[in-house]
């Protein structure tokens, strides 16, 4: 049973530049969250995506926006990269329906030089 | 005020010892209520999940919560060193998820 994986697992950019990170959903979930985790503070909430649309979204700019796909895979695009970006961007998934648990991928880890 | 807080520690206990982590918050809306074991370089891995007040046990782990006081916690029994890692609560509200900043344990042999 595949869990949450994420790709790439690093990736080193330059202020200004854009970047897009992936996430494939662990078997059977159709709902994925995005959170951004700085160094030695808990994971933040980005935003979540539903049937294809954002549903829910955390205290974060129009710089980071994010996709989902028929396959329930998702995306998560940040533009006009901040040095403020650089961190772990955790992607976590679940079922809509009930107040189910989110599994977490490992993450993919954001330097901004 | 933030909405969930966690002391961060280093809690550092011998092997076998229980271990005590602790979560408090202030929005009394919190339906469920879980915690996350990260290790180093990895995302967090699910541990318990409740959404009633009381104790839910699952091996050497039992999750505490207290809604009257806004208050949760995790023990854990017999600690290994494997148990080495960061310990986030996350409290959970209309599907949107709230965490603590998480506590590191480091248990030595």
């Amino acid at each position: 049973d595949a869990g949450v994986t994420q790709s790439p697992t690093h990736l080193i950019k330059t202020r200004g530049q854009q970047v897009t990170l992936r996430c494939s959903p662990k078997s059977g979930h159709d709902t994925v969250s995005w959170y951004q985790q700085a160094l030695g503070q808990g994971p933040q909430f980005i935003f979540q995506y539903y049937e294809e649309e954002e549903r829910q979204r955390g205290n974060f700019p129009d710089r980071f926006s994010g996709h989902q796909f028929p396959n329930y895979s998702s995306e998560l695009n940040v533009n006009a990269l901040l040095l403020g970006d650089s961190a772990l961007y955790l992607c976590a998934s679940s079922l809509m329906s009930g107040n189910q648990p989110q599994h977490f991928g490992d993450g993919t880890r954001l330097s901004i030089l | 005020q933030k909405e969930v807080e966690q002391d961060p520690g280093p809690l550092s206990v011998p092997e076998g010892a229980i271990v005590s982590l602790n979560c408090t918050y202030s929005n009394s809306a919190f339906q469920y209520f879980m915690w996350y074991r990260q290790y180093s370089r990895k995302g967090p891995e699910l541990l318990m999940y409740t959404y009633s007040s009381g104790n839910k046990e699952d091996g050497r782990f039992t999750a505490q919560v207290d809604k009257s006081s806004k208050y949760i916690s995790l023990f854990i029994r017999d600690s290994q060193p494997s148990d080495s890692a960061t310990y986030l609560c996350a409290m959970g509200l209309e599907r949107k998820f709230y965490f603590g900043s998480g506590t590191k344990l480091n248990v030595k042999p």
